[in-house]
């Protein structure tokens, strides 16, 4: 069974770096691509990135946050940094794990993101 | 941008009773690349459906998917008392976005 573990900081100051680190447990890295997911309080959801095993990224182009992740295929772990944050990065973060477009398992269009974390709470404020 | 919108906002319903969920993207999703989420309170995300119909892995086949291009629809037949939630979609076709959400609750 494949466990997310997101970790990092509670609170974070404005205009510092918030970064998040989630840890994959009971399976592999590679093969899948690797989201970060936030959700404001009361408000829907907002991706945010994703990386591959290979270590491509890929960003939500609507951030006003500049946003770095990165992997570490040895720790099966990767990274979310968020720079000079504000008021407005205030969420709870969710890493989850994103499926192969094609599901050869099936024959059938796969995609999604079937596992995730359970969340983690940021908030921006001094 | 995929701009994504769902209809309605809430929906009211019994035990029993059955759910359509409506999810317009504008442009079009390609592929089939839409999947759909239940989510309840302090609770992250459930894949219920990709690939427009493919239910994914565990849920019950109460649960369907359909639809293609602009339209697609989350249908629940037989509602139970753990359908009772928020329902997200999402596509993947273009980047990533989500929908806004449709509330189901308890009539």
């Amino acid at each position: 069974q494949v466990l997310l573990q997101e970790s990092g900081p509670g609170l974070v100051e404005p205009s510092e770096t918030l970064t998040l680190i989630c840890s994959v447990s009971g399976g592999t890295i590679s093969g899948y691509n690797w989201n970060w997911i936030r959700q404001p309080p009361g408000k829907g959801l907002q991706w945010i990135g994703r990386i591959y095993y290979s270590g491509t990224t890929n960003y939500n182009p609507s951030l006003k946050s500049p946003v770095t992740m990165s992997v570490d295929t040895s720790k099966k772990q990767f990274s979310l940094k968020l720079n000079s944050v504000t008021a407005a990065d205030t969420a709870v973060y969710y890493c989850a794990r994103g499926l192969p477009l094609y599901d050869f398992s099936t024959s059938s269009t796969g995609g999604g993101m079937d596992v995730w974390g359970q969340g983690t709470s940021v908030i921006v404020s001094s | 941008e995929i701009v994504l919108t769902q209809s309605p906002g809430t929906l009211s319903l019994s035990p029993g009773e059955s759910a359509t969920l409506s999810c317009r993207a504008s442009p079009s999703v390609s592929n089939n690349y839409l999947a759909w989420y239940q989510q309840k309170p302090g609770q992250a995300p459930r894949l219920l459906i990709s690939g427009a119909s493919s239910r994914a892995s565990g849920i019950p086949d109460r649960f369907s998917g359909s639809g293609s291009g602009t339209d697609f629809t989350l249908s629940i037949s037989r509602l139970e008392p753990e359908d009772f939630a928020v329902y997200y979609c999402q596509q993947y076709s273009s980047s990533v976005t989500f929908g806004p959400g449709t509330k189901v609750d308890i009539k």
